[in-house]
């Protein structure tokens, strides 16, 4: 079993449709979690952190259920500039290193 | 402008050539990493160093080695022993706490000529 799990979809959607991606994670141990977003031939970027409570920045809502082990990303009203592939990160604490998700693919069409 | 340069944006390798890959920040972050994209794939991690002169292998070492001197640089060589090198490589890297996420360079490609 992977440490991280995506749906890696294609998720296709017409605009201003809401879409959710799913994460799981296998290290109960794991403290930090992150959303990346990657276009085509570009290196990723950090899109938002993922805090405990929950939190919102725009259209995007990010949740964390550390009971069943996974992350949420949340993407209301849809842009076609929203089409990008979307990696989740997570963290252990005295961990070197992050391990990412291989990603969620989304296009949003007119 | 803070933030991680890698160098050259396109880099191409004959058979039995070692070429070298450049990472550098001046973000002030104390660890680094290496990782190698193939198309449609996740991130694969190469090598990691969380101080100078310190690294340890990732997922997929084997092929590679890196060095660690300067806290703002950390350059991988691709050596002949890497079979498969044409992919794309980003470099990253991190504050010191755990809860800090990575910032990534804008990458290099490499192919085999």
């Amino acid at each position: 079993r992977k440490e991280v799990e995506q749906d890696p979809g294609p998720f296709n959607v017409p605009e201003g449709a809401t879409v959710a991606f799913n994460c799981t994670y296998s290290n109960s141990a794991s403290q930090s979690f992150f959303w990346y977003r990657q276009d085509c031939r570009k290196e990723p970027k950090l899109l938002m952190s993922v805090y405990s409570s929950g939190n919102e920045d725009g259209r995007f809502t990010a949740q964390l259920n550390r009971a069943s082990q996974y992350i949420s990303l949340l993407i209301r009203d849809s842009k076609l500039s929203d089409s990008a592939t979307y990696l989740c990160v997570v963290t252990l604490t005295n961990a070197g290193k992050s391990t990412f998700g291989d990603g969620t693919t989304l296009t949003v069409k007119p | 402008d803070g933030g991680i340069t890698q160098s050259p944006k396109y880099l191409f390798r004959k058979e039995g050539q070692n070429v070298t890959l450049s990472c550098e920040q001046n973000l002030n972050h104390d660890a680094m990493y290496w990782y190698r994209q193939d198309p449609g794939q996740g991130l694969r991690l190469i090598y990691y160093s969380q101080i100078v002169n310190d690294f340890q292998k990732g997922d997929i070492a084997e092929g590679y080695s890196v060095s660690r001197e300067k806290k703002e640089s950390f350059p991988l060589t691709v050596t002949s022993a890497q079979k498969n090198p044409t992919a794309f490589y980003l470099c990253a890297s991190k504050g010191r706490d755990y809860n800090q996420p990575q910032h990534f360079g804008d990458g290099t490609r490499l192919s085999i000529l």
